[in-house]
């Protein structure tokens, strides 16, 4: 079985701290994703990475940068955590072809205070 | 207009009809698509997936792909109070790298016993 994992389920941070957010696959999938999700707003890509070292803006980047050092792991950065930037966060990967199944980690849910 | 529409609900089915949801998706180019389910406070989790026009069968669940009329379905026969969930809809296009999807903003269905 695909196993996502997300290094935390419940982070509590500051406005103006920095956020991290880690992601691990034990696939060997070339692609991973991250998504926040808000109540009315759906499920929003954020960036995501189709090998290492690269990266793609999704569609909300703002606020955000990624590193992907390794095939398995894909961080997530707030540079600067805002209020607005409360919300569910999931990790998501896939194979490598577009037919291919994306496998969602457990999420982490960040609030901002 | 979206690029991936979804009822949002609430669809409340009784415990053993037939739900019924529907997706349409604006992207022409769009070669793979997904139903996913989501319980409260839990990850997405895939339950179908079809790529070629006509009907995909999986236990209780049917999905329908019509690609002239840009529209997917999903159907759960004998519904059970444990698909009581928010269901989502993914569409992925062969112009977009890396297998990037998009989400329609999901249905809420209620099964009540």
């Amino acid at each position: 079985d695909v196993k996502v994992t997300q290094s935390s389920r419940y982070l509590v941070k500051r406005t103006g701290e920095k956020v991290f957010l880690e992601c691990v696959q034990d696939m060997d999938h070339e692609n991973m994703f991250w998504y926040r999700q808000d109540p009315g707003l759906g499920l929003r890509l954020i960036y995501f990475s189709y090998d290492v070292k690269m990266k793609e803006k999704g569609d909300i980047p703002e606020g955000y940068s990624v590193s992907r050092e390794k095939k398995e792991r894909f961080s997530l950065i707030l540079e600067s955590a805002s209020t607005n930037q409360t919300s569910m966060y999931l990790c998501a990967s896939s194979l490598g072809q577009f037919t291919d199944t994306q496998y969602f980690g457990p999420g982490t849910r960040l609030t901002v205070l | 207009q979206k690029e991936v529409e979804q009822n949002s609900g609430p669809l409340s089915v009784p415990e053993g009809a037939i739900a019924s949801l529907n997706c349409t998706y604006s992207d022409r180019g769009s070669q793979s698509f997904f139903w996913y389910r989501q319980y409260s406070g839990k990850s997405p989790e895939l339950i179908m997936s079809i790529y070629s026009n006509g009907d995909k069968e999986d236990g209780r669940f049917t999905a329908q792909l019509n690609k002239a009329s840009q529209y997917v379905s999903l159907l759960i026969r004998d519904s059970q109070p444990s698909d009581s969930a928010t269901y989502l809809c993914a569409v992925n296009s062969i112009k977009a790298a890396g297998n990037k999807l998009t989400f329609g903003g999901g249905t809420r269905v209620l099964v009540k016993p």
